[in-house]
């Protein structure tokens, strides 16, 4: 089975810097992929790793580490616009096929 | 822009009324999904489509069907809504099985009276 875990909830300041964590145990990897979710709206794609180390991408960078089954996405210089939900995804061979899986995400709240 | 269109955005249902949602897209991938979602929740998968080739997962209940005519379209059948089935639907496409992230419509809020 797949197992995905994340904080529930964050609070951080504006302009602060912060990381959201993932841990995973997983039937096997390929891959993990992050999702910013604003309340009722549809998940958006932030990142991807398939490979250990920092994935640079802008303001959404995302670090893995295969062995540790550990993900984090640090988020610098916060602003009031990222309060939403961090939502972490694995990739596993399930049933012949790639089948991704969401956590149940984390609700950032970025105060003033 | 190519994008994923749900449509409608709100869909309210009587109990046990069949109700269909669908979903379209223009990003010409091969392969779609359906989630649900519940409030904070994780997107739960119910079933995709590779391109013609259905995969259900195994603990979608058989209350939900889904069609995918061609490429573009993908519908959401629920024969019998349930109190417990409002949800929020999503669909998500994406170029391969699992390989490229999902690109995700809006979302269809579904109630159940």
């Amino acid at each position: 089975g797949q197992n995905i875990d994340q904080p529930t909830e964050m609070t951080a300041t504006e302009g602060a810097i912060v990381q959201i964590n993932c841990t995973y145990q997983t039937s096997g990897f390929n891959g993990l992929f992050w999702y910013q979710q604003h309340a009722g709206e549809a998940p958006t794609f932030l990142s991807y790793n398939v490979l250990d180390g920092l994935e640079e991408k802008g303001r959404f960078s995302s670090f893995l580490s295969r062995s540790k089954g550990y993900s984090y996405l640090p988020l610098k210089e916060l602003q009031m616009k990222d309060s939403a939900s961090y939502l972490c995804a694995v990739r596993a061979p399930s049933g012949g096929y790639q089948k991704v899986t969401f956590g149940t995400g984390t609700k950032l709240q970025v105060i003033p | 822009d190519a994008m994923v269109i749900q449509n409608p955005r709100y869909q309210v249902t009587q109990f046990g009324k069949p109700v269909t949602l669908s979903c379209s897209q223009t990003l010409n991938h091969n392969v779609m999904y359906w989630y649900q979602q519940k409030s904070s929740q994780a997107p739960k998968l119910l079933f995709h489509y590779y391109d013609k080739d259905f995969n259900n997962e195994a603990d979608t209940p058989d209350n939900f069907q889904s069609r995918r005519p061609n490429t573009s379209f993908c519908f959401l059948d629920i024969r019998s809504p349930g109190l417990g089935d409002a949800a929020m639907y999503l669909c998500a496409t994406s170029l391969r099985d699992g390989d490229q992230p999902q690109h995700f419509g809006d979302g269809t809020r579904l109630s159940i009276l």
